[in-house]
This record gives C-alpha cells, sequence and structure tokens, in this order.
C-alpha cells in the first residue's frame, strides 16, 4: 500500500545507546519530515529535507542526525539517547508541487531509561 | 509569538453543531494542511491547501493568502469528530513545515 512507512513502532533504549529510525515513502515526494511529540504537547520539527541530498535543521535538532540518500528513505539517528528524547516520533512527507495532502507514519514511541 | 496560531485550543460543543476552528500565520507559504489526530495517536491529512477551498463530506476547509488566515468547518458534527485538529504550514521560501498548537475539540452526545 502507498504511503508513509515508519520502525519501528516501540521501542525502550537505555541512556547512552543510539539507534536509527527509519522512514520510507513510495510516493515519490519531495518533502519529508521528522518531527516530535511530547505527551499532551503539540509536534515539534526535527529536521527535514526538501529533496534527495538536501536536509535543514527544524526546531528542536540537537541530539539527531538525518540523511536523504534517496528520494524514499529519510532515516533520524539519535546518538547518546538521553531521557529527554523519550517521546513520539512522526515521518512525514508531502509534494506541495502536485497539490497534494501529507502522508504521516504511525509514529515511533521512544522511551529512553 | 508563533508563526502559526490556532484558535480556540480547546472547543466543546454538543452534536450537531457547526463547528469553526481557525488558522492564522504571520510568514510566507506555500500550502498550509489541516490535520486530525486522534486519542490514539495517528495523524491523518485532511486537506492540503494553496488557495480558495476545498470540500469533503462534512468538512470544508478555506484559506486566504491576503489576510494569511484560514478555517476548518465540520457541518452537522458528530462526538467520532472528536479529536485534535491541527493546521500547518509550508514556509516559503525554505519550505520548513510549521505546526499550529492545535485544537482540542469534544463533541457531546
Amino acid at each position: 500500500n502507498a504511503g508513509v512507512t515508519q520502525t519501528p513502532k516501540f521501542r525502550i533504549l537505555k541512556i547512552g545507546q543510539s539507534m536509527t529510525l527509519q522512514c520510507t515513502q513510495d510516493m515519490n515526494h519531495n518533502y519529508m519530515y521528522w518531527y516530535r511529540q511530547d505527551p499532551g504537547m503539540g509536534l515539534k520539527l526535527i529536521y527535514y529535507s526538501v529533496g534527495a541530498g538536501i536536509t535543514d535543521k527544524g526546531e528542536v535538532p540537537n541530539g539527531y542526525n538525518v540523511s536523504r540518500s534517496t528520494t524514499e528513505d529519510f532515516p533520524l539517528r539519535l546518538e547518546l539517547a538521553a531521557p529527554s528524547q523519550t517521546s513520539v516520533y512522526f515521518c512525514a512527507s508531502t509534494d506541495t508541487s502536485r497539490d497534494t495532502e501529507a502522508f504521516f507514519g504511525q509514529g515511533t514511541r521512544l522511551t529512553v531509561v | 509569538k508563533n508563526e502559526v496560531e490556532q484558535s480556540p485550543q480547546n472547543l466543546t460543543a454538543q452534536e450537531g453543531e457547526f463547528i469553526t476552528i481557525n488558522c492564522s500565520y504571520s510568514v510566507g507559504i506555500s500550502a498550509l494542511h489541516w490535520l486530525q489526530q486522534h486519542p490514539g495517536g495517528g495523524i491523518v491529512s485532511l486537506f492540503m491547501l494553496s488557495s480558495g477551498k476545498k470540500k469533503h463530506g462534512r468538512l470544508i476547509a478555506t484559506i486566504n493568502i491576503q489576510e494569511k488566515h484560514s478555517s476548518l468547518h465540520i457541518t452537522a458534527s458528530h462526538p467520532r469528530d472528536s479529536a485534535v485538529y491541527i493546521c500547518a504550514a509550508i514556509r516559503s521560501p525554505g519550505e520548513k513545515l510549521v505546526f499550529g498548537q492545535g485544537t482540542r475539540l469534544t463533541i457531546n452526545p
């Protein structure tokens, strides 16, 4: 099925561990985004990309890295996990050149202990 | 001041009422999205607007580029419409996605 595939759905990390959240879309969208949502709070943009090879920081990029080597994939890397990174992470994609809506992954619930 | 402001932050209404949620933005944009997030956490895109008006079932979204304002309307509201509604603007230039703080809508039977 077409859409955004985000993995894993749940993860528990120990402080100092690293992990990569995967995000793949098969709609040939040029724009992809990573954001986090803390409990009871709104969405905050971590990183975004307007096309392969191009990434930019959002509101809360510290502690994260991204890459966009292909149009389809936009992985988010957490290095040296901290309790402050406990959150729900969402990946999204869209393509304004085709007047299309945004598609969201199902979210990753990450707990750092 | 946030670049994207929504009002109201919370809205409670009775089933059948006409609902309006407003979104104002202070930056140039290329498009604006209306999103819906249910208590389970999943996010669904309702509309993407760059001009004018769109309608899907009981939902209507409008945007006025000159006034930098968008509205989401729900006709004949139903308890299943209870959710958080979020407007998100794609800034131009730069294409950064900027979110409003969300409107928590509760429709009582």
